[in-house]
């Protein structure tokens, strides 16, 4: 298994730029979630999804759509980039509720708006 | 309130045992404790998770105080490899999917 894997592994956007990071998983999981991690701070919550069709908003959700079409991938929208999303994203995937399962994460996707 | 407090760096001697502290004096009945880590550069990595009875894996052990409102992560023997920052963390609690909130973190320094 690749497990989670992210595309692409680096990007440099303007502000104002649109993109897709994209996250897709070969385990079958149910759970995908996406965080944001900023320099020197743990990792934030963005948009998570409970199964194909189903999405939520997390803890920072503003200026980030998702969609979950299939099982295994769970793309990451921005829709207009600005500085303040410079930072590392990481997708995760579990079995089913990551409070009962651990959440397996990708290698992250380290982005730069300009 | 999610949060849990650890401090922020600790140091270790390679082949020695780790105890990483943490406090979750909010903690209810449901909340899970779950430690993750992150090496440089990398993906956080699951290392362990509990309710309340003391956990054991092939990575680390989890010993829960009685009260719950601490725990312990206990890495047996440190290896280089462990050198990384660990995240103790209480996850929203309830029955839905588990939104699992990461702190700073307790950096691990592992000295040869």
């Amino acid at each position: 298994n690749a497990g989670v894997t992210q595309t692409p592994k680096f990007q440099v956007l303007k502000t104002g730029q649109s993109m897709t990071l994209q996250c897709a998983q070969d385990m079958n999981h149910e759970y995908m979630s996406w965080y944001r991690q900023d320099p020197g701070m743990g990792l934030r919550l963005i948009h998570y999804s409970v199964g194909a069709g189903i999405t939520d908003q997390g803890e920072v959700p503003n200026g980030y759509n998702v969609s979950r079409s299939t099982t295994e991938d769970f793309p990451l929208r921005l829709l207009s980039a600005a500085p303040s999303q410079t930072s590392v994203y990481f997708c995760a995937s579990s079995r089913t509720s990551g409070k009962y399962n651990e959440q397996f994460f990708g290698p992250g996707t380290r982005l730069t708006v300009l | 309130d999610a949060k849990t407090t650890q401090p922020n760096s600790m140091e270790s001697n390679e082949e020695e045992p780790v105890h990483l502290p943490c406090n979750h004096s909010t903690i209810s009945g449901t909340d899970y404790i779950h430690w993750y880590r992150q090496l440089p550069s990398q993906g956080p990595e699951y290392v362990i998770h509990g309710l309340t009875s003391n956990v054991n894996n092939r990575m680390a052990s989890l010993a829960i105080a009685e009260d719950r409102k601490s725990s312990t992560l206990i890495l047996h023997r440190a290896t280089l490899r462990d050198a990384a920052v660990y995240y103790c963390i209480k996850d929203a609690g309830g029955t839905s999917y588990g939104k699992l909130t990461f702190g700073q973190g307790t950096i691990l320094t592992v000295h040869p």
